[in-house]
């Protein structure tokens, strides 16, 4: 079946460092990826689609400018949390689609914890 | 917007009853939906999915059933184990969008 890693899946940062996280597609070529961000005991809120080649597109409410993706092959896309602030911490988790069926499969999730 | 909800946020339930989920969406154009099982720490996992030109699909100890006319779909589990902890969030698309939008979720606890 189709997987996909992130990773870190834990990470602790100091208050106005950047962190980037990775989701990569292992075996299948992901046309799409999706990014979104989950609070305790909640669902999960999409943050942002992106499309392999292309500019993300940011769900309303979300900065652009803070929360960069890039999806610069159909394998990878990454996520870089700039300037981050306690109030970024949060679970943040990434799915992938391939072009032939319906169906997306999900990251294991990271877990970002900013001091 | 419209939305997927549930009913009920938390389901006890002991080992070896069966267990059934709920979901209410309001999306009538939503023709895809997907069960989801979330596990502590972990991204959601893929249980079963449904199209809606179908009304009831089966999978491992797991059953989803759609019933479009009052627009509601609904997991079950049968003979519940302990591993079934989890939260269970339900998900659909409509056609061309490939965008799900995630229900609430229900936790599931299952007592030994």
């Amino acid at each position: 079946g189709a997987v996909v890693s992130q990773h870190p899946s834990r990470v602790i940062c100091k208050s106005g460092t950047s962190v980037k996280i990775e989701c990569r597609s292992l075996d299948f070529q992901a046309t799409t990826m999706f990014w979104y961000r989950q609070f305790p005991k909640k669902s999960l809120m999409l943050m942002a689609t992106s499309n392999e080649g292309s500019k993300a597109t940011y769900e309303q409410g979300v900065e652009k400018d803070k929360f960069l993706i890039n999806h610069a092959s159909l394998t990878l896309s990454t996520l870089t949390v700039t300037s981050a602030h306690p109030e970024d911490s949060s679970f943040y988790i990434c799915s992938a689609r391939g072009d032939r069926s319906y169906g997306y499969t999900f990251g294991s999730g990271t877990r970002l914890t900013v001091v | 917007g419209e939305s997927v909800g549930l009913h009920l946020p938390t389901l006890s339930v002991q080992e070896g009853d069966n267990s059934i989920i709920n979901c209410a969406y309001s999306n009538s154009a939503s023709d895809y939906f997907i069960w989801y099982k979330q596990e502590s720490g972990k991204g959601p996992q893929f249980i079963i999915d449904i199209r809606s030109n179908m009304d009831k699909r089966q999978g491992q100890r797991v059953t989803v059933l759609l019933n479009k006319t009052v627009k509601h779909l609904s997991l079950q589990i049968a003979a519940t184990q302990p591993g079934d902890s989890a939260v269970y969030f339900c998900a659909e698309t409509e056609g061309g969008s490939y965008i799900p939008t995630f229900g609430r979720g229900t936790s599931l606890i299952v007592h030994p």
